[in-house]
């Protein structure tokens, strides 16, 4: 299977602490995205980071991307009980290059 | 308002009947998509579509069927010849055609066989 593998398959922190998820994928990629998914929701977009580049920003997100290990990482600051959801990594790599996704990170955020 | 409608939320089917689930964007994007989510799973991809009037088939497209009349609508079609159709169904859409570009996700239609 192409299907990309997060680490770890759940975390549980406390509001105000810091949660890193990690993806690993098996393919040449052009870019990598993350994904927050909310129970029985559907995917929102959170960030994507180029393959030429190693590290981005967006508020309190930071991703990582390691081409060479194959692996990126998410980083969230300061949680909080919103932040309570799945967080899937997805890459190209499938069928004329769709994007393929992983099981995901369930982040549990407890108030 | 702009995004993904899917319709219905719920939808119960009995065995041997097909079924038709709703997507519509109003973004204005080229490429739609259907996915298939089980518990626990990620993604899989059903049906996906570059330009209207064309589609080709993902990696789980056996039982399923697809239209692409308008660019604005990709219904997907649960035929009786899926053997295991319960799962949480997900549209979605990107602005190109292209590989690996951000995709936009309607709210799901979860379907129940009974």
């Amino acid at each position: 299977s192409q299907q990309g593998e997060e680490d770890p398959q759940a975390l549980s922190i406390q509001e105000g602490e810091n949660a890193t998820m990690n993806c690993s994928y098996k393919t040449s990629i052009n870019n990598l995205q993350w994904y927050r998914q909310n129970s029985g929701r559907g995917l929102v977009h959170l960030i994507l980071i180029r393959s030429n580049e190693r590290e981005k920003h967006s508020g309190r997100l930071r991703v990582t991307l390691d081409t060479s290990k194959k692996s990126s990482s998410l980083l969230i600051t300061a949680s909080r009980a919103a932040d309570t959801a799945s967080y899937p990594c997805a890459y190209g790599g499938g069928s004329q290059g769709n994007l393929i996704f992983g099981k995901g990170t369930k982040l549990s955020v407890k108030p | 308002d702009g995004g993904i409608t899917q319709s219905p939320k719920y939808l119960f089917r009995k065995e041997g009947q097909n079924v038709t689930l709703s997507c519509e964007q109003n973004l204005n994007h080229d490429a739609m998509y259907w996915y298939r989510q089980d518990p626990g799973q990620g993604l899989r991809l059903i049906y996906y579509s570059q330009i209207v009037n064309d589609f080709q088939k993902g990696d789980i497209a056996e039982g399923y069927s697809v239209s692409r009349e308008k660019k604005e609508s990709f219904p997907l079609t649960v035929t009786s010849a899926q053997k295991n159709p319960t799962a949480f169904y997900l549209c979605a859409s990107s602005q190109w055609a292209g590989a690996s570009d951000t995709q936009y996700f309607g709210p799901g239609t979860r379907l129940t066989v009974l």
